[in-house]
């Protein structure tokens, strides 16, 4: 079945640190894989997207991901946080198999603190 | 550039009532359009997706339903509304990587 695990509900970080937020996934075929960001009342935003050749993505906000087939992860990385970076990310996947639906994560809630 | 607009942004409404919220895109054309909820503090819940104008598939059993009577236009209905029905109800719209982009979101709050 196909599924996608966040394993943090929520992690905190002093501003200026790096981040790294993790995402596990399981799929049937070759996945597309996405990470979002929301912030609180809002619609989510799309932050990045792999879906074929160099395994570290960059996106929009400083942020990267690196897909890992071996570990099956693809895990968010941001080298210093900002205060404003504070909201809720999730990790997706979806591609040919999965149809026209994508799987959500449940979420982490990152806090970062002075 | 794409956009994609819902409205209202946010409602109240008693039990029992009716509801119909509205989910338009611009700049695109044939979308796949999805409906999802969010519980508070919760993560995302598929409702209903769509592929084209009258094809509706539907993920969760409930007192909801939903339509696309026009190529850019998804809207999310319910007849009787539950105390359940509370929540954060985004629309998007998925590219051709099944990458979505999102609404908004309309604020519901059954009382």
């Amino acid at each position: 079945a196909q599924s996608v695990t966040q394993p943090d509900i929520h992690i905190t970080v002093s501003e200026g640190a790096s981040l790294e937020l993790r995402c596990n996934y399981s799929y049937g075929a070759t996945p597309y894989l996405f990470w979002y960001v929301q912030s609180p009342g809002q619609g989510l935003q799309l932050l990045l997207k792999y879906f074929s050749g160099d395994t570290l993505v960059q996106g929009i906000k400083g942020f990267e991901a690196e897909f890992k087939r071996s570990q099956s992860s693809f895990n968010l990385r941001k080298p210093s946080v900002h205060w404003s970076d504070a909201a809720e990310y999730f990790c997706a996947v979806g591609g040919d198999t999965g149809g026209f639906k994508t799987i959500f994560g449940a979420g982490t809630r990152l806090f970062v603190k002075a | 550039s794409q956009t994609i607009h819902q409205w209202p942004a946010t409602l109240v409404q008693p039990v029992g009532s009716p509801l119909s919220l509205e989910c338009t895109v611009e700049g695109t054309s044939n979308p796949n359009l999805y409906w999802y909820r969010q519980a508070a503090g919760r993560g995302l819940q598929l409702l209903f997706y769509s592929v084209g104008i009258g094809q509706i598939s539907s993920e969760v059993p409930q007192n909801l339903s939903a339509s696309r009577p026009q190529d850019r236009q998804f809207i999310l209905s319910s007849k009787k509304l539950l105390l359940s029905d509370s929540g954060f109800y985004l629309c998007a719209w998925s590219g051709p990587l099944s990458e979505q982009y999102f609404g908004p979101g309309t604020r519901l709050t059954v009382t």
